[in-house]
This record gives structure tokens, C-alpha cells and sequence, in this order.
């Protein structure tokens, strides 16, 4: 079974300083990764997505991820944090089997707490 | 400027009463997913459907019901069989249903029993 781990409930961060996002994944084949972000009371804006290709990935609002095969992993960057970056982020995956719907697996949600 | 529009944002059910979440797009995707989100347990997937007229059970379908007569439209009811509604509700939606693109979210509607 495909499963993703966020092993922080809540980041802080300083203003201005980088901020990472872990996340790491097991599925079978190639994984699809995908990054979310959700605002209070608001439903998930997707950032950026891995299919294949370069190991980073540039997305949206400045966002970035690293994918690491060999250990499984795909986090979340930026290289400044701003204030209204404070919110919850998902990671995803979806299974890399060809073919048919794949169910995507969503993370459990880190919150990013950006200090002024 | 297309999206997907869920109603209502909040929504009070009484106990043994059925309740319809509204979920409606105008992307032309033909996939679209209902997902419940609980504090700590991040998004569970209810139902989902990858094409008009056709729907498939997800993680946690019981006590829900769904229906997919128009592609644009796929409302969520939640039955007094589900005994815990308390949650907060999203629709989904992607291009395909083979779901490599990304969903597409509605801003949700929350749920509560009085």
C-alpha cells in the first residue's frame, strides 16, 4: 500500500529565512509527488508536481522541491520565507502503475508558521 | 474565470436528517472526488468519479451517497447512517482521471451536526 509520511506537525520559521517541508513516500513504480497548500478555511491550491525529469522542481508563489529517489523523499523549499507563507501544506503521491485511475495519497498536513 | 464552486460553506445537520453537499465545475474535467478533511487525519478520500455517469466507492464511503448525471456537477449526501459527519468536505476535481496533472479544489464546506 502507497503511503506518505510528514514527520512534522508544525515548522517555524523566521522571516526571511529558508524554510523545508519534509516528506517522504512509498508506492510502487514511479512515483507522481505533489505539493498542496491550504489556507484556514479554504480548500488545497496545488504548488508544484514531480512526473519526471529534473530532480527539482519549481512551482508556485516561489515554492520548490527536491526529489530523492534513493531515499524516497520529496520536501518542500523556499528560499525566503514570507509571513503570508503561514499555512498548512500537503504533500501527495500517486502510484506510477501505467494506466487506469491511481489513487492519490495525501499526506496529513505539516503547518508553516512564518515568524514576523 | 473556471473553478469549482461548492455549496453551502457551512451546513448544520440534526441527528437522523440526510444532507447535500453542492459541487459544481466549470474546468470540463471529466474526474471529480470527494474528500472528507479531519484535524490530524488529512484528506480521506469518499467517493470519486472519472467520468459522467459513473462513480466508484473510496476509503471511507459509508453513509455517503453520490451521483454523477452531469459532467459538471457531482453532489455529496450524507445519510443518518454516517455517524460521525462532523468535517470539513472537499470536492476535487483533474482533467482525467488518471490524476498525473494535479486536482483542481473547491473552498469546502463545513459540516456540522446540532
Amino acid at each position: 500500500a502507497q503511503s506518505v509520511a510528514q514527520p512534522e506537525d508544525q515548522v517555524n520559521v523566521a522571516e526571511g529565512n529558508p524554510l523545508t517541508v519534509k516528506c517522504t513516500y512509498s508506492v510502487s513504480g514511479n512515483p507522481y509527488l505533489f505539493w498542496y497548500v491550504q489556507y484556514p478555511n479554504r480548500g488545497l491550491q496545488f504548488l508544484l508536481k514531480y512526473i519526471t525529469g529534473d530532480n527539482l522542481v519549481k512551482g508556485s508563489y516561489g515554492f520548490e522541491a527536491e526529489f530523492n529517489k534513493s531515499q524516497t523523499s520529496f520536501h518542500l523549499k523556499k528560499p525566503s520565507a514570507l509571513v503570508s507563507d503561514s499555512a498548512l501544506y500537503f504533500c501527495a503521491v500517486r502510484g506510477g502503475n501505467s494506466g487506469g485511475y491511481q489513487k492519490v495519497t495525501f499526506g496529513i498536513g505539516t503547518k508553516l508558521q512564518v515568524i514576523p | 474565470d473556471g473553478g469549482i464552486t461548492q455549496s453551502p460553506k457551512y451546513l448544520f445537520r440534526k441527528e437522523g436528517q440526510n444532507v447535500t453537499l453542492s459541487c459544481e465545475q466549470n474546468l470540463n474535467h471529466d474526474a471529480m472526488y470527494w474528500y472528507r478533511q479531519d484535524p490530524g487525519q488529512g484528506l480521506r478520500l469518499i467517493y470519486y468519479s472519472q467520468i459522467v455517469n459513473d462513480f466508484q466507492k473510496g476509503d471511507i464511503a459509508e453513509g455517503y451517497s453520490v451521483s454523477r448525471e452531469k459532467k459538471e456537477s457531482f453532489p455529496l449526501t450524507v445519510t443518518s447512517a454516517q455517524k460521525n459527519p462532523t468535517a470539513f468536505y472537499l470536492c476535487a476535481s483533474s482533467p482525467d482521471f488518471v490524476g498525473v496533472y494535479g486536482y483542481t479544489f473547491g473552498s469546502g464546506t463545513r459540516l456540522t451536526v446540532v
